[in-house]
């Protein structure tokens, strides 16, 4: 069974850039949840989606928006980057309240 | 807010029983508590989730006393290879926002 895939894997900006990351749930997940994780620190939390919806939020400024499209993915927005941006961001999947799995990440440097 | 505390680093020996444990202190009514292992640079690892009291599966098993405030995360003989950071993740509903929370996690050293 594939697991919960995320692209880019790495990705560089400079400040003030806007940038995409993308997430593939696993197959019959509805749920996803987008964290940043900063070196040497545990995940913070996002957002999570559930059937399109937002379900949470975490303390992130209006600069990061995410949206879950009709057959499960979801995109993280991140405009006017900034360097404490850089970090890696993770993404899991999951059903309603129950276990979530996580992608590999993709690891976003500003410069 | 929900906070979570985990010690931040436990050492070991390999064969031996390791307990790690998290406090939560408004954890939301219905969720569940999920552990998860971590190597660097990659994605968390799924280890076990429970509600309340006891669950085991083949790899760890979790205790979880009935005001559901703590978890304890038991790794029996462990191997180099368990070396890693360990974090508890609990769902919250402060602020009348649903948040995840994840512990501050504990790095784990196991020693041949």
């Amino acid at each position: 069974d594939a697991g919960v895939t995320q692209s880019p894997t790495h990705l560089i900006k400079t400040r003030g850039q806007q940038v995409t990351l993308r997430c593939s749930p696993i197959s019959g997940h509805k749920s996803v949840s987008w964290y940043q994780q900063v070196l040497g620190q545990g995940p913070q939390f996002i957002f999570q989606y559930y059937e399109k919806e937002e379900r949470g939020r975490g303390n992130f400024p209006d600069r990061f928006s995410a949206r879950q499209f009709p057959n499960y993915s979801s995109e993280l927005n991140v405009n006017a980057l900034l360097l404490g941006d850089s970090a890696l961001y993770l993404c899991a999947s999951g059903t309603a309240q129950e276990t979530q799995y996580f992608g590999p990440g993709t690891r976003l440097l500003v410069l | 807010l929900a906070k979570t505390t985990q010690p931040i680093s436990m050492d070991s020996y390999e064969g031996q029983e390791v307990n790690i444990t998290c406090s939560h202190n408004n954890i939301a009514t219905n969720d569940y508590i999920t552990w998860y292992q971590q190597f660097p640079s990659q994605g968390p690892r799924f280890i076990i989730q429970g509600y309340k009291t006891k669950v085991t599966n083949e790899v760890a098993s979790l205790f979880i006393p009935a005001d559901r405030k703590s978890s304890t995360l038991s790794l029996p003989r462990v191997s180099l290879s368990d070396t890693a950071v360990y974090y508890c993740l609990v769902g919250d509903w402060g602020d009348s926002s649903y948040k995840l929370i994840f512990g501050s996690g504990t790095r784990l050293l196991v020693r041949p």
